[in-house]
């Protein structure tokens, strides 16, 4: 059974702050991993994805890959109350259809 | 995503009763994947179509769901003799022939089916 895991939270950060938001998965053969954010009652929204080890950057957000470890996260500079959320962690394991496997997701609250 | 288009966006059946949900890929794509979303749970894969053939079902329950994908119109979910554990948010997306299957998902709204 494939999985991915992430904490539920809730995760509470002040304004400002860095939000560290982090996922595991289960399958070595996994190629590429991705970040939504869903709003309550809204669809997911794609914030990032990556597929090599290491760092990727894009505004206030970083992803970090390290599929040794099989561990991908998110961190989220300059956090604004305007990013909490619901963070959804996705993988596309290996030998799949382009079909994604979800995390349950991690909300984020970020406090004025 | 905008381009994906889902309705309705609200559906409220009676237990027993049939449900129906549309997806409308975006222009130019000929695949649809479909996920559902349990109250406070990630999305779940369902199954993935191209027109007229279904790729992909290892989600789909074994009963009552069905999934179609005609050469004409929109992609149907149907969900015969709805029961409450039904009741959850069922999302689209849409892909081309030619996609990179490395490439992310862009969903639509999503239809938020509710049972009672």
């Amino acid at each position: 059974q494939k999985e991915v895991e992430q904490n539920s939270g809730p995760l509470s950060v002040p304004e400002g702050a860095i939000a560290s938001l982090n996922c595991t998965y289960s399958d070595r053969g996994s190629q590429s991993f991705f970040w939504y954010r869903q709003y309550s009652g809204k669809s997911p929204e794609l914030i990032m994805f990556i597929y090599s080890n290491g760092d990727k950057e894009d505004g206030r957000f970083t992803a970090q890959l390290n599929k040794a470890s099989q561990y991908v996260s998110l961190l989220i500079r300059d956090s604004q109350p305007s990013d909490s959320a619901t963070y959804l962690c996705a993988v596309k394991y290996g030998g799949s259809q382009g079909n994604l496997i979800f995390g349950k997701g991690t909300k984020l609250s970020v406090k004025p | 995503n905008a381009g994906v288009m889902q309705n309705p966006r609200h559906l409220v059946r009676r237990r027993g009763q049939e449900a129906r949900l549309r997806c409308s890929p975006m222009k130019g794509h000929s695949h649809v994947y479909w996920y559902r979303q349990l109250p406070e749970e990630g999305l779940k894969f369902m199954v993935y179509l191209q027109k007229e053939n279904i790729i992909d079902e290892s989600g789909m329950p074994k009963e009552r769901f069905s999934a179609e994908f005609p050469k004409e119109g929109p992609s149907i979910l149907r969900i015969q003799q709805v029961v409450r554990g039904d009741s959850a948010a069922y999302f689209c997306a849409s892909s081309p022939a030619d996609r990179d299957l490395n490439s992310p998902l862009h969903f639509g709204n999503g239809t938020r089916l509710t049972v009672t």
